[in-house]
């Protein structure tokens, strides 16, 4: 089993869809999760960390779920700028060595 | 937010040169940066870490000797891919960190060996 494993997608959404992906690791001692946004040719760029107690930040919503071993991401309302790649990323315990998963593709079209 | 630079934003070059690639981190100071190849429609490969001051620990299957990394302080890491070829040709990106293991990337590079 991977350490970080993500449906690759693509996810294909119409605009105003709402569209979740999970994320699974398989290093039960990990301590700190973050979903990044990528796009095409160009460096990731965070878009939130992953609290126990769950992230909001707009129409995004980032969920732990340590029991079962995954993070989720939650998209309201796509709009069309939000089709990138969305990469989650593990951090295990004590090294800070990141594993990052293959990243998830969404098109949100008109 | 912290803002991390990558020089030069493009390189083209002939087989059998060497790529020296700049990562800084501008706002902030950086315990930690990393170095990853992401291949066209790939995902992004760790290739190495590095602390200030120290070794740079490579990933299995990264020739140390041909991927040279430098972090000569907290701001500044550089790779050196030597003796390029054009299976080295591909986005390579850093990214710096802090004690609170947020990473932050660097615009990368696209490497180009002909």
């Amino acid at each position: 089993r991977k350490e970080v494993e993500q449906d690759p997608g693509p996810f294909n959404v119409p605009e105003g869809a709402t569209v979740a992906f999970n994320c699974t690791y398989s290093n039960s001692a990990s301590q700190s999760f973050f979903w990044y946004r990528q796009d095409c040719r160009k460096e990731p760029k965070l878009l939130m960390s992953v609290y126990s107690s769950g992230n909001e930040d707009g129409r995004f919503t980032a969920q732990l779920n340590r029991a079962s071993q995954y993070i989720s991401l939650l998209i309201r309302d796509s709009k069309l700028s939000d089709s990138a790649t969305y990469l989650c990323v593990v951090n295990p315990g004590g090294s800070y060595i990141p594993t990052f998963g293959r990243g998830t593709s969404l098109i949100v079209h008109p | 937010g912290a803002v991390v630079s990558q020089h030069p934003s493009r390189v083209i070059c002939k087989s059998g040169t060497s790529v020296k690639i700049e990562c800084r981190s501008l706002d902030f100071q950086a315990t930690t940066m990393f170095w990853y190849r992401q291949f066209p429609k790939q995902s992004l490969m760790l290739m190495a870490t590095s602390n200030e001051g120290s070794k740079a620990t490579y990933e299995q299957g990264v020739e140390k000797d041909k991927f040279l990394i430098n972090h000569a302080s907290l701001t500044l890491s550089t790779l050196t891919v030597t003796s390029a070829h054009p299976e080295d040709s591909s986005f390579y990106i850093c990214s710096a960190s802090t004690n609170t293991d947020t990473q932050y990337f660097g615009p990368g590079t696209r490497l180009t060996v002909l």
